[in-house]
């Protein structure tokens, strides 16, 4: 079963910092898909960054990039210039090739302090 | 230009009602999908559709049932609610099934 693993439940950093949200998952497709949504206080699911895995190169969206390692099956996604309007709940995606669905891990609360 | 909508944004309802959750999406895609988002942030696919059939029923209760009447919406009709039913609803589109998924604004259900 492919699962998705979110082990920082809260994070916290201060404006203008950056701060990297961790992210690892497990199956055994060679193909699928790896994304970041963010959801703040407003509820809205808002997609942050999108990761082919067929792509070696880390998708970048301005101040958010990740860091994927695919043979590590990581994911992780760096903020820069942290804003006060990064404050929500960050979740990792994935889906692969053969499904539908987006499975998630439980997310990242996050706070950017001033 | 809302690209994906559901209406109800709020729903408060007593425990054994019937209610509907409607969803629209105007960005043309053939996918759509309801997931389920619990007290603790779980979010979970609860079905999806393409071209109105259906395609992924994730072990959702059978007083659950979503109506596709075309590919641009994808309503959800739940029968004599319960307690446990109260969460956070997500409809989303993606353009193929395995694809960037977009997600409406969510309809809190509260359940009494």
């Amino acid at each position: 079963a492919q699962t998705v693993t979110q082990s920082q439940p809260e994070m916290s950093v201060q404006e203008a910092e950056t701060v990297t949200l961790s992210c690892t998952y497990d199956t055994s497709e060679n193909n699928y898909y790896l994304f970041w949504y963010k959801q703040p206080p407003s509820r809205q699911m808002i997609l942050v960054i999108r990761q082919e895995a067929y792509k070696q190169q880390n998708a970048t969206e301005n101040r958010f990039s990740v860091n994927f390692q695919k043979a590590a099956k990581s994911f992780s996604l760096k903020i820069s210039d942290s804003q006060l309007g990064d404050t929500a709940m960050y979740f990792c995606a994935f889906t692969n090739y053969n499904t539908d669905k987006l499975i998630f891990g439980t997310g990242t609360r996050l706070q950017v302090f001033p | 230009d809302t690209a994906v909508s559901q209406t109800p944004k709020y729903l408060v309802t007593q425990m054994g009602n019937d209610k509907s959750i409607k969803c629209e999406q105007n960005l043309g895609h053939d996918t759509m999908y309801w997931y389920k988002q619990d007290s603790k942030k779980f979010l979970k696919i609860m079905f999806s559709y393409n071209n109105k059939e259906l395609i992924i029923n994730e072990t959702v209760p059978n007083r659950f049932s979503p109506k596709s009447p075309d590919k641009a919406h994808l309503n959800l009709h739940i029968n004599s609610l319960e307690l446990g039913d109260s969460a956070v609803y997500f409809c989303a589109s993606s353009p193929t099934n395995t694809d960037t998924q977009y997600f409406g604004p969510g309809t809190r259900l509260t359940v009494l």
